[in-house]
């Protein structure tokens, strides 16, 4: 089944404790990205990447890593999380960017909490 | 700068009647648009999208949209809503540029039975 997983699904941290959502996908995508989700505000992109070794910031890289070391997976690193990064975050992926082939499949979403 | 605007926070109609979800973007070049939908607790799912072409997109679960040049906007229609349509509706724009997406706030739907 063509799906794009995120893990953990939920996490409570505390402030300073560095930690990553890991995000991967089955169906050889060469472009993911990472969202967050705010009450108000809809999804605003933080990280994409159009292929292996390739990203780029989108509207809010602040406080937030990626790497693209193999094509399915695109893990967000938070360093030293801070009470302002408690959000949804999603995990997406496409096939590629232009043409009318262009799908942009979502993962589930993570819920965190950050104290 | 890009920007999406969806202007109606929250709508509510009855089962049966028809919708109109509006849609506004800012944006120099012709851009690639998406209608997504979000059930509570879900992700988001692509409803349609618009690349170039005819103007009047169909997409899934009877949903449809118009892309209008002159006004700058894409608005999602359904001429008869179903109990399930209740969701979020997240309007989008991707720059072909610079391969970033954009997104509106959203607009939150109520079903009346």
């Amino acid at each position: 089944e063509a799906q794009v997983t995120q893990n953990p699904r939920y996490l409570i941290t505390v402030t300073g404790k560095k930690l990553t959502v890991t995000c991967s996908q089955n169906m050889n995508h060469e472009y993911m990205s990472w969202y967050r989700q705010d009450p108000g505000l809809g999804l605003r992109q933080i990280y994409y990447s159009m292929n292996v070794e390739v990203t780029d910031k989108g509207d809010v890289p602040e406080g937030y890593k990626v790497s693209r070391k193999e094509k399915r997976n695109f893990p967000l690193i938070l360093e030293s999380p801070s009470p302002n990064q408690t959000s949804l975050y999603f995990c997406a992926s496409s096939v590629r960017l232009a043409g009318s082939q262009e799908t942009q499949y979502f993962g589930p979403g993570t819920r965190l909490l950050v104290l | 700068a890009q920007s999406v605007t969806q202007p109606d926070i929250h709508i509510t109609v009855s089962e049966g009647a028809s919708l109109e979800l509006r849609c506004n973007y800012s944006y120099g070049a012709t851009p690639y648009l998406f209608w997504y939908v979000q059930s509570p607790g879900q992700g988001l799912q692509l409803l349609l999208k618009y690349f170039s072409g005819d103007t009047l997109v169909q997409g899934i679960k009877g949903f449809e949209a118009e892309f209008k040049r002159s006004q700058s906007s894409f608005n999602l229609r359904k001429p008869s809503v179903h109990w399930s349509d209740a969701a979020e509706y997240f309007c989008a724009v991707l720059s072909s540029g610079t391969y970033k997406y954009i997104f509106g706030t959203g607009t939150r739907l109520k079903v009346l039975a």
